[in-house]
């Protein structure tokens, strides 16, 4: 069956210091991969999807994630964080025949210190 | 040009009562998703409209759950009789009809409460 597992619930990081959100996929064939953000009062919105080719995929707001077959993951990674990117996150796989059926994660909720 | 909205944004109500959530989609989007999002979990598929057709339904939780798209425009999500377990965050999602490349816009959500 699919699932995604995001282990970190909730991760500070301080302004300017590096991110990494990870992602963990089980599916039965090469996935379609996503990352979504939803900030406060707004609905989700698309980071970046992978879905072929290269593996390191890159995003809008400077964010990219990277594709490893052999662990089942997509980790997010943003290299400095700004205070706005404070939101939560969560990854997702696309369903083979209808990509748009997601599979989420739990969620991550970032907090950004000053 | 507009995106996905969702109305209500809150909704608070008795548990046995009847609520309707409504989704306007991007303007020619044929495809349309509802997912939910209870108790902080992670957000799970309802279901899929291709146009006014249901496409899949397999993420509908029970008997109690009626979407409709008549017309293939709006869609709504009615619950009756609403039961407190029901409570979370309801989403809507559109996309074109199309190739792999074709992006889903959620839209806010409807924080459906009931007490």
């Amino acid at each position: 069956a699919q699932s995604v597992t995001q282990p970190d619930i909730h991760i500070t990081v301080s302004e300017g210091a590096s991110l990494e959100l990870r992602c963990n996929y089980s599916y039965g064939a090469t996935p379609y991969l996503f990352w979504y953000v939803q900030s406060p009062g707004q609905g989700l919105q698309l980071l970046l999807k992978y879905f072929s080719g290269d593996t390191l995929v890159q995003g809008i707001k400077g964010f990219e994630a990277e594709f490893k077959r052999s662990q089942s993951s997509f980790n997010l990674r943003k290299p400095s964080v700004h205070w706005s990117d404070a939101a939560e996150y969560f990854c997702a796989v696309g369903a083979r025949g209808n990509f748009n059926k997601f599979y989420f994660g739990s969620g991550t909720k970032l907090n950004v210190k000053p | 040009e507009a995106g996905v909205t969702q109305f209500p944004s809150h909704s608070v109500i008795e548990k046995g009562q009847t609520v309707t959530l409504r989704c306007d989609p991007i303007s020619g989007h044929d495809n349309l998703y509802w997912y939910r999002r209870v108790m902080g979990k992670e957000i799970k598929f309802l279901l899929h409209f291709v146009k006014e057709s249901k496409q899949d339904e397999s993420g509908m939780p029970n008997n109690r759950f009626l979407a409709e798209r008549t017309g293939g425009t709006y869609s709504t999500l009615k619950v009756q009789p609403a039961e407190l377990e029901d409570s979370g965050v309801y989403f809507c999602a559109s996309s074109q009809a199309g190739t792999v490349n074709t992006e889903a816009f959620f839209g806010q959500g409807t924080r459906l409460t009931v007490v």
